[in-house]
């Protein structure tokens, strides 16, 4: 279908550790994957983007790893900061369309 | 500065009067669409438009409409407004090429009673 699972919805950590969400899809056709955060009551913004050709993007903290294989990918947060606290959106594209498709969402709290 | 900007931010209003959410955007985006975020449901896209008089329905039309007369605007209207269409709107923004990013506006809070 066209649904993108997003897992989990909510996640605590203590600052400084590690958070990962996962997201899966089935539509193998999905060739970009961004990641949108969104603070408490502000608009959603684009924090990283992997195209399928690419593997693994790092930037800073927060890194993105796809497996087309297994069609998942996922947002790594290394040594999170209380700021990180936010939602996390995954979302999928096809090059045939310019609809973003969306999960449902994880809501990070990083505990100080 | 570019940006999306949304109208009204907050918004109370009563079932059955029509109302508009403007949407503007100043980057000379070709792609434009509309959002509702619900709790655990995430971003649902509602219309969307590729161009200038080009629109389309998204997942979840019903009750909406939408027009494209000039590229920077793309308004919402909700003809009949229902408390199911209560709900956190976004409008996005991107460049008519895939693998973009979207640019959302600061959206809208809207409470039908």
């Amino acid at each position: 279908g066209e649904n993108v699972e997003q897992h989990p919805s909510t996640l605590s950590v203590q600052e400084g550790d590690s958070a990962v969400i996962k997201c899966t899809y089935s539509d193998s056709a999905s060739n970009y994957f961004p990641w949108y955060k969104q603070e408490l009551g502000k608009r959603p913004q684009l924090i990283i983007d992997i195209r399928s050709n690419v593997g693994e993007k790092k930037d800073q903290r927060i890194a993105v790893t796809l497996n087309k294989t297994a069609k998942h990918f996922s947002l790594h947060i290394t040594e999170t900061q209380p700021e990180d606290s936010a939602v996390y959106f995954c979302a999928r594209r096809k090059d045939s369309s310019y609809k973003l498709i969306f999960g449902s969402g994880t809501r990070l709290l990083v505990r100080p | 500065e570019a940006q999306v900007t949304q109208n009204p931010r907050y918004l109370i209003t009563v079932t059955g009067k029509k109302l508009t959410v403007t949407c503007s955007q100043n980057m000379n985006h070709e792609y434009m669409s509309w959002y509702r975020q619900d709790p655990g449901l995430g971003l649902r896209q509602i219309y969307y438009s590729m161009n200038v008089e080009v629109t389309d329905k998204g997942d979840v039309p019903e009750g909406y409409k939408v027009s494209r007369k000039e590229k920077r605007n793309f308004p919402l209207i909700l003809e009949s407004p229902s408390p199911n269409q209560t709900s956190l709107y976004f409008c996005a923004s991107s460049i008519g090429t895939a693998n973009t990013e979207a640019f959302f506006g600061q959206g809208t809070r809207l409470t039908v009673v």
